[in-house]
Protein backbone atom coordinates (compact mmCIF):
# COMPACT_ATOMS: atom_id res chain seq x y z
CA UNK A 1 0.00 0.00 0.00
CA UNK A 2 1.04 3.66 -0.43
CA UNK A 3 3.13 5.18 2.58
CA UNK A 4 3.52 8.35 3.83
CA UNK A 5 3.67 10.94 0.82
CA UNK A 6 4.95 14.57 1.37
CA UNK A 7 4.85 17.27 -1.03
CA UNK A 8 7.02 19.55 -2.16
CA UNK A 9 10.11 17.22 -2.01
CA UNK A 10 12.00 20.49 -2.00
CA UNK A 11 11.21 24.07 -1.60
CA UNK A 12 13.62 27.48 -1.70
CA UNK A 13 12.28 30.43 -0.45
CA UNK A 14 13.27 34.05 -0.30
CA UNK A 15 13.62 34.70 3.51
CA UNK A 16 10.34 36.72 4.97
CA UNK A 17 7.90 34.50 2.70
CA UNK A 18 5.44 32.18 4.38
CA UNK A 19 5.66 28.01 3.21
CA UNK A 20 3.54 25.37 3.37
CA UNK A 21 4.24 22.35 3.59
CA UNK A 22 2.11 19.15 3.23
CA UNK A 23 1.92 15.67 4.53
CA UNK A 24 -0.07 12.53 3.06
CA UNK A 25 -0.45 10.27 6.13
CA UNK A 26 -1.31 6.41 5.58
CA UNK A 27 -4.79 5.83 5.30
CA UNK A 28 -6.81 4.55 8.75
CA UNK A 29 -3.53 6.42 10.75
CA UNK A 30 -5.22 8.69 13.34
CA UNK A 31 -1.36 9.69 14.92
CA UNK A 32 0.43 12.21 12.73
CA UNK A 33 3.88 13.68 13.58
CA UNK A 34 5.95 16.67 12.66
CA UNK A 35 9.35 16.98 12.81
CA UNK A 36 12.59 19.18 11.83
CA UNK A 37 16.02 17.04 11.24
CA UNK A 38 19.04 19.87 10.98
CA UNK A 39 22.24 18.54 9.89
CA UNK A 40 23.81 16.48 12.50
CA UNK A 41 21.33 17.52 14.74
CA UNK A 42 18.73 14.63 15.31
CA UNK A 43 14.72 14.47 14.82
CA UNK A 44 13.48 17.55 16.74
CA UNK A 45 10.00 16.95 17.07
CA UNK A 46 7.27 19.98 16.27
CA UNK A 47 3.81 18.78 16.91
CA UNK A 48 1.62 15.57 17.27
CA UNK A 49 -2.20 14.74 16.11
CA UNK A 50 -4.07 12.13 17.69
CA UNK A 51 -7.50 11.30 16.52
CA UNK A 52 -9.70 14.54 17.38
CA UNK A 53 -7.85 15.44 20.30
CA UNK A 54 -6.16 18.78 20.61
CA UNK A 55 -2.88 18.53 18.71
CA UNK A 56 0.38 18.72 21.46
CA UNK A 57 2.00 21.61 20.20
CA UNK A 58 4.84 21.46 22.72
CA UNK A 59 7.58 21.28 20.11
CA UNK A 60 6.84 24.09 17.75
CA UNK A 61 10.00 26.89 18.11
CA UNK A 62 8.52 29.97 17.79
CA UNK A 63 4.66 31.23 16.60
CA UNK A 64 5.73 31.55 13.21
CA UNK A 65 5.38 27.36 12.92
CA UNK A 66 1.74 25.92 12.51
CA UNK A 67 0.01 23.12 11.85
CA UNK A 68 -3.19 21.83 11.44
CA UNK A 69 -4.58 18.31 9.92
CA UNK A 70 -8.12 18.15 7.83
CA UNK A 71 -10.39 15.56 8.44
CA UNK A 72 -8.31 13.05 10.65
CA UNK A 73 -5.77 12.90 7.17
CA UNK A 74 -3.81 15.20 5.79
CA UNK A 75 -1.26 17.95 7.45
CA UNK A 76 -0.17 21.11 6.35
CA UNK A 77 2.87 22.74 8.27
CA UNK A 78 2.75 26.13 7.98
CA UNK A 79 6.06 28.97 8.70
CA UNK A 80 5.35 31.96 8.36
CA UNK A 81 8.22 35.14 7.95
CA UNK A 82 10.93 32.56 7.26
CA UNK A 83 14.06 32.46 8.73
CA UNK A 84 17.14 31.08 7.04
CA UNK A 85 17.66 29.07 10.83
CA UNK A 86 14.39 27.45 9.47
CA UNK A 87 16.47 25.24 7.04
CA UNK A 88 16.20 21.76 7.54
CA UNK A 89 14.65 18.85 6.35
CA UNK A 90 11.04 18.79 7.68
CA UNK A 91 9.81 14.78 8.60
CA UNK A 92 6.36 13.64 8.80
CA UNK A 93 5.36 10.44 10.47
CA UNK A 94 1.99 8.60 10.90
CA UNK A 95 1.01 5.73 12.91
CA UNK A 96 -1.79 3.39 13.75
CA UNK A 97 -2.38 5.24 17.20
CA UNK A 98 -0.59 6.17 20.57
CA UNK A 99 -0.55 2.38 22.04
CA UNK A 100 2.46 0.73 22.43
CA UNK A 101 1.08 -1.86 19.82
CA UNK A 102 0.37 0.88 17.55
CA UNK A 103 3.02 3.86 17.97
CA UNK A 104 5.32 2.27 15.06
CA UNK A 105 5.98 5.53 13.44
CA UNK A 106 6.38 5.30 9.33
CA UNK A 107 8.06 8.51 7.82
CA UNK A 108 7.14 10.22 4.98
CA UNK A 109 10.49 11.10 2.69
CA UNK A 110 10.35 14.80 3.87
CA UNK A 111 10.53 18.16 2.53
CA UNK A 112 13.80 19.81 2.21
CA UNK A 113 13.15 23.45 2.94
CA UNK A 114 16.16 26.13 1.90
CA UNK A 115 15.97 29.98 3.21
CA UNK A 116 17.72 32.08 1.01
CA UNK B 1 23.08 17.87 28.60
CA UNK B 2 20.92 15.79 25.88
CA UNK B 3 18.26 13.19 27.24
CA UNK B 4 19.53 10.80 24.44
CA UNK B 5 23.17 10.45 23.51
CA UNK B 6 24.53 9.01 20.30
CA UNK B 7 27.76 9.61 18.51
CA UNK B 8 27.55 10.96 14.91
CA UNK B 9 30.78 9.12 13.89
CA UNK B 10 31.06 8.08 11.01
CA UNK B 11 32.17 4.59 11.58
CA UNK B 12 34.09 3.24 9.00
CA UNK B 13 33.86 -0.80 8.53
CA UNK B 14 34.67 -3.66 6.27
CA UNK B 15 31.88 -5.70 4.93
CA UNK B 16 31.18 -8.82 7.04
CA UNK B 17 32.31 -6.62 10.01
CA UNK B 18 30.52 -7.11 13.20
CA UNK B 19 29.29 -3.30 13.87
CA UNK B 20 28.24 -1.86 17.74
CA UNK B 21 26.18 1.48 17.87
CA UNK B 22 25.17 2.25 20.85
CA UNK B 23 23.08 5.52 22.72
CA UNK B 24 22.94 6.29 26.61
CA UNK B 25 20.53 8.31 27.98
CA UNK B 26 19.66 9.62 31.20
CA UNK B 27 15.82 9.65 31.85
CA UNK B 28 15.05 6.11 34.00
CA UNK B 29 11.22 6.64 32.50
CA UNK B 30 12.19 5.84 29.10
CA UNK B 31 10.32 2.08 28.70
CA UNK B 32 10.08 1.77 25.11
CA UNK B 33 13.09 1.56 22.97
CA UNK B 34 13.77 1.97 19.26
CA UNK B 35 16.38 1.70 16.34
CA UNK B 36 16.00 3.55 12.71
CA UNK B 37 17.67 3.07 9.57
CA UNK B 38 18.37 6.45 7.23
CA UNK B 39 19.06 6.53 4.03
CA UNK B 40 20.50 9.58 2.33
CA UNK B 41 17.66 11.53 1.32
CA UNK B 42 14.85 9.41 2.39
CA UNK B 43 12.86 9.20 6.07
CA UNK B 44 13.97 7.27 9.08
CA UNK B 45 12.08 3.51 8.68
CA UNK B 46 12.07 1.29 11.75
CA UNK B 47 14.50 -1.52 12.47
CA UNK B 48 13.88 -3.11 16.02
CA UNK B 49 11.40 -2.14 18.82
CA UNK B 50 12.10 -3.84 22.54
CA UNK B 51 10.31 -2.97 25.61
CA UNK B 52 12.44 -2.67 28.66
CA UNK B 53 15.62 -4.26 29.56
CA UNK B 54 16.65 -7.32 27.24
CA UNK B 55 17.96 -8.48 23.92
CA UNK B 56 16.11 -8.84 20.72
CA UNK B 57 17.32 -10.76 17.24
CA UNK B 58 16.37 -9.88 13.54
CA UNK B 59 17.95 -11.46 11.46
CA UNK B 60 21.58 -9.94 11.51
CA UNK B 61 20.01 -7.56 13.88
CA UNK B 62 20.42 -7.20 17.56
CA UNK B 63 19.04 -4.50 20.11
CA UNK B 64 20.28 -4.60 23.61
CA UNK B 65 18.90 -2.78 26.35
CA UNK B 66 20.41 -2.36 29.92
CA UNK B 67 18.06 -0.11 31.95
CA UNK B 68 20.61 -0.24 34.73
CA UNK B 69 23.01 1.87 32.74
CA UNK B 70 20.98 3.37 31.00
CA UNK B 71 22.45 1.99 27.65
CA UNK B 72 21.34 0.76 24.58
CA UNK B 73 23.06 -1.04 21.47
CA UNK B 74 22.23 -2.38 17.66
CA UNK B 75 24.75 -5.26 16.58
CA UNK B 76 25.19 -5.54 12.97
CA UNK B 77 26.26 -9.15 12.11
CA UNK B 78 27.89 -9.84 8.82
CA UNK B 79 27.12 -6.02 7.48
CA UNK B 80 27.04 -4.94 4.05
CA UNK B 81 27.87 -2.23 1.90
CA UNK B 82 23.33 -1.82 1.55
CA UNK B 83 23.73 -1.17 5.65
CA UNK B 84 25.77 2.01 5.09
CA UNK B 85 22.96 4.55 6.67
CA UNK B 86 22.62 6.99 9.59
CA UNK B 87 21.30 4.84 12.38
CA UNK B 88 19.18 6.70 14.86
CA UNK B 89 18.33 5.52 18.27
CA UNK B 90 15.08 6.46 20.14
CA UNK B 91 13.33 5.77 23.19
CA UNK B 92 9.83 6.71 25.44
CA UNK B 93 7.81 6.69 28.40
CA UNK B 94 5.18 4.08 28.72
CA UNK B 95 1.75 6.21 29.92
CA UNK B 96 0.93 9.90 30.66
CA UNK B 97 0.61 10.91 27.01
CA UNK B 98 4.44 9.92 26.36
CA UNK B 99 4.14 8.85 23.14
CA UNK B 100 6.03 11.14 21.39
CA UNK B 101 9.73 9.40 21.44
CA UNK B 102 13.30 11.28 21.70
CA UNK B 103 15.59 10.63 19.18
CA UNK B 104 19.64 10.42 18.97
CA UNK B 105 21.11 13.02 16.36
CA UNK B 106 22.06 9.00 14.68
CA UNK B 107 25.07 7.48 14.08
CA UNK B 108 26.55 7.54 10.17
CA UNK B 109 27.32 3.85 9.38
CA UNK B 110 30.05 3.76 6.38
CA UNK B 111 30.39 -0.25 5.06
CA UNK B 112 33.11 -0.63 2.45
CA UNK B 113 33.85 -3.48 0.57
Amino acid sequence: GAGVSQSPSNKVTEKGKDVELRCDPISGHTALYWYRQSLGQGLEFLIYFQGNSAPDKSGLPSDRFSAERTGGSVSTLTIQRTQQEDSAVYLCASSLGPGPQDDEQFFGPGTRLTVL
Amino acid sequence: QKEVEQDPGPLSVPEGAIVSLNCTYSNSAFQYFMWYRQYSRKGPELLMYTYSSGNKEDGRFTAQVDKSSKYISLFIRDSQPSDSATYLCAMRGSSGGSYIPTFGRGTSLIVHP
